[in-house]
């Protein structure tokens, strides 16, 4: 079965400073890996996914998240963050094989501070 | 586009009444969800269709029914409601199933039952 361990529930930050959101998985089998995010307010949305390939993807927005199979790992960072960025951020895990519904991490509040 | 719309976004209840969840996607996908959401939580799926015609159990059906209308409409019914549904509801949809498929959210309906 699949599993995804969000370490932090909330993260505050001053703006412009780096940030790191963590995320675990557990999977016997190939994975693929997600970070949505929800703004206040409103629905989910995709911020980028690892299907295969380069293990380092990259948002639109400055975002990249680096998929690690042997620390089964798939952080989100962002070098400076903005006001904008204020938001909960939810790491998805779904598998080959198995079920092809993804399971959500419990979400990481990440609160941009002035 | 709208994409994915729920109605209604805000719904207050009293405990035992019943109520239906109207959800609608305008990108002709195949696939479409039910999640609650609850503070600490994550998303949580209620139920699923893979295709029209189809209906799945998720992780929590328990209370829960629903219709897969046709290939737009999918909609969640709660028959007698308790307290322990209050909830943000989310729907969702995917072109396919798929363990690759990026899933897209309609805004959510918030549901208090007293």
């Amino acid at each position: 079965a699949q599993s995804v361990t969000q370490l932090d529930s909330q993260v505050p930050v001053f703006e412009e400073a780096p940030v790191e959101l963590r995320c675990n998985y557990s999977s016997s089998v190939s994975v693929y890996l997600f970070w949505y995010v929800q703004y206040p307010n409103q629905g989910l949305q995709l911020l980028l996914k690892y299907l295969s390939g380069s293990t380092l993807v990259e948002s639109i927005n400055g975002f990249e998240a680096e998929f690690n199979k042997s620390q089964t790992s798939f952080h989100l960072r962002k070098p400076s963050v903005h006001i904008s960025d204020t938001a909960e951020y939810f790491c998805a895990v779904s598998q080959g094989g198995g079920s092809y519904i993804p399971t959500f991490g419990r979400g990481t509040s990440l609160i941009v501070h002035p | 586009n709208a994409g994915v719309t729920q109605t209604p976004k805000f719904q207050v209840l009293k405990t035992g009444q019943s109520m239906t969840l109207q959800c609608a996607q305008d990108m002709n996908h195949n696939s479409m969800y039910w999640y609650r959401q609850d503070p600490g939580m994550g998303l949580r799926l209620i139920y699923y269709s893979a295709s029209e015609g189809t209906t799945d159990k998720g992780e929590v059906p328990n209370g829960y029914n629903v219709s897969r209308l046709n290939k737009r409409e999918f909609s969640l019914r709660l028959e007698s409601a308790a307290p322990s549904q209050t909830s943000v509801y989310f729907c969702a949809s995917s072109p396919q199933t798929g363990p690759q498929e990026t899933q897209y959210f309609g805004p959510g309906t918030r549901l208090l039952v007293l």
